[in-house]
């Protein structure tokens, strides 16, 4: 079993703080790393798939970075929304191709 | 509209009555899998299918069976529930095992 790690765990942050967090995957037979957003009582739903080192993907105010040469990910928000609460997902495909391996998950709630 | 269909979303079991979970997608994707979430532990792979016919195990399968008879449908087959199955389940399905998935609207399984 794979090991993705995402840290922090969860993160309180005031509305218009700007943050980010972290996913570390193996940096050996890497594919692709993808990031999910999950909404409490909803399904996950994919934000990015990045597949080249140094790729930089933007979606709004959310924005990843990737480094696949020391096999870590961040996802930043700019100027948290109380809408942004939700658990961030990432997950690390390899490059056998058959399996995405999840980290816990980050948990942010913005506060009003 | 394209999505991923599960059901039930809710359902209540004794242990040892079998029972199934179906899923559905109409994105004609070749790729479907199984994930388990529990608290603290992320997403886990139970199976995945890479097309008809063809399904594989992932971390977590020991328990459960899936089929994969037609494109569509990926049923996720619980032969003898024990309590410590209880978890919610997505179903999830994506073009390839390394582009964005679609997750379905989870399944709330409780075995008593």
């Amino acid at each position: 079993i794979l090991n993705v790690e995402q840290s922090p765990q969860s993160l309180h942050v005031q509305e218009g703080d700007s943050t980010n967090f972290t996913c570390s995957f193996p940096s050996s037979n890497f594919y692709a790393l993808h990031w999910y957003r999950w909404e409490t009582a909803k399904s996950p739903e994919a934000l990015f798939v990045m597949t080249l080192n140094g790729d930089e993907k933007k979606k709004g105010r959310i924005s990843a970075t990737l480094n696949t040469k020391e096999g870590y990910s961040y996802l930043y928000i700019k100027g948290s929304q109380p809408e942004d609460s939700a658990t961030y997902l990432c997950a690390f495909g390899d490059n056998a191709g058959n399996m995405l391996t999840f980290g816990g998950g980050t948990r942010l709630m913005v506060k009003p | 509209e394209a999505q991923v269909t599960q059901n039930p979303r809710y359902l209540i079991t004794v242990t040892g009555k079998k029972l199934t979970v179906t899923c559905s997608q109409n994105m004609n994707h070749e790729y479907m899998s199984w994930y388990r979430q529990d608290p603290g532990l992320g997403l886990r792979q139970i199976y995945y299918s890479m097309n008809v016919e063809v399904t594989d195990k992932g971390d977590v399968p020991e328990g459960y069976k899936v089929s994969r008879k037609e494109k569509r449908n990926f049923p996720l087959i619980l032969e003898s529930p024990s309590p410590n199955q209880t978890s919610l389940y997505f179903c999830a399905s994506s073009s390839s095992p390394n582009t964005e998935a679609f997750f379905g609207q989870g399944t709330r399984l409780t075995v008593v």
